[in-house]
């Protein structure tokens, strides 16, 4: 039973645009939601995360909105850039983290 | 600086072996955890710890064990190796449980044969 999905498994922008990745989930108890970056041949690293008490959570280019009556939650990325070419995972917390599948980002200059 | 290393990049071992992988934080974190990351299921939850000497089965706990006998050092243990125990696996550790973010090592490319 796959309680986070993103089921785009692949996503291609420009370079300026803006990048939305997607993620539902199932379990209303989740009350953490996390989205990771990871790049080929390392480790996934933390980018922002945002409490189910909230909608939104901005840092920098990185904005995550959460529609808890959906239960969907969505990454934007604004304005993007090469460098943002990874897999990104989104988890959900309740005891512990649930990640999705991931979801290729390629950023084309 | 956040540090989790695993001992291995690649690894390649024959079906019936016994595997070992090591993870070592230097963060002093109270929870560690194995995933496996495997292409179109995302990164599944092995076991994980939140002590020393404790353990718990994640979602696929099947053909794998783990030792936490100190604080900063996971082992994950495959008892006999299966070729469908290929796989990327991935070491992590965090503070707290929950929605603590999770610190990654940089991965284990383990190869059966």
């Amino acid at each position: 039973d796959q309680q986070v999905k993103q089921n785009s498994p692949s996503l291609s922008v420009q370079e300026g645009r803006i990048s939305i990745l997607n993620c539902d989930y199932t379990n209303s108890m989740f009350d953490y939601f996390l989205w990771y970056k990871k790049y080929p041949a390392e480790g996934p690293t933390f980018l922002i995360s945002i409490s189910s008490i909230k909608d939104k959570n901005e840092d920098g280019r990185f904005t995550v909105f959460l529609n808890k009556s959906a239960k969907h939650l969505s990454l934007h990325i604004v304005p993007s850039q090469p460098g943002d070419s990874a897999v990104y995972f989104c988890a959900a917390s309740g005891s512990r983290l649930t990640f999705g599948e991931g979801t290729q980002l390629t950023v084309n200059p | 600086d956040v540090k989790v290393t695993q001992s291995s990049r690649y690894l390649v071992k024959r079906t019936g072996e016994k595997v070992f992988l090591e993870c070592v934080q230097d963060m002093d974190h109270e929870n560690m955890f194995w995933y496996r990351q495997d292409p179109g299921l995302g990164l599944r939850l092995i076991y994980f710890s939140y002590d020393v000497k404790m353990k718990e089965k994640g979602d696929i706990p099947e053909g794998y064990s783990v030792s936490r006998e100190k604080k900063e050092r996971f082992s994950l243990i495959l008892e006999s190796a299966s070729t469908n125990q290929t796989s990327m696996y991935l070491c992590a550790s965090s503070l707290w449980s929950g929605g603590q973010p999770q610190h990654f090592g940089d991965g284990t490319r383990l190869s059966i044969l």
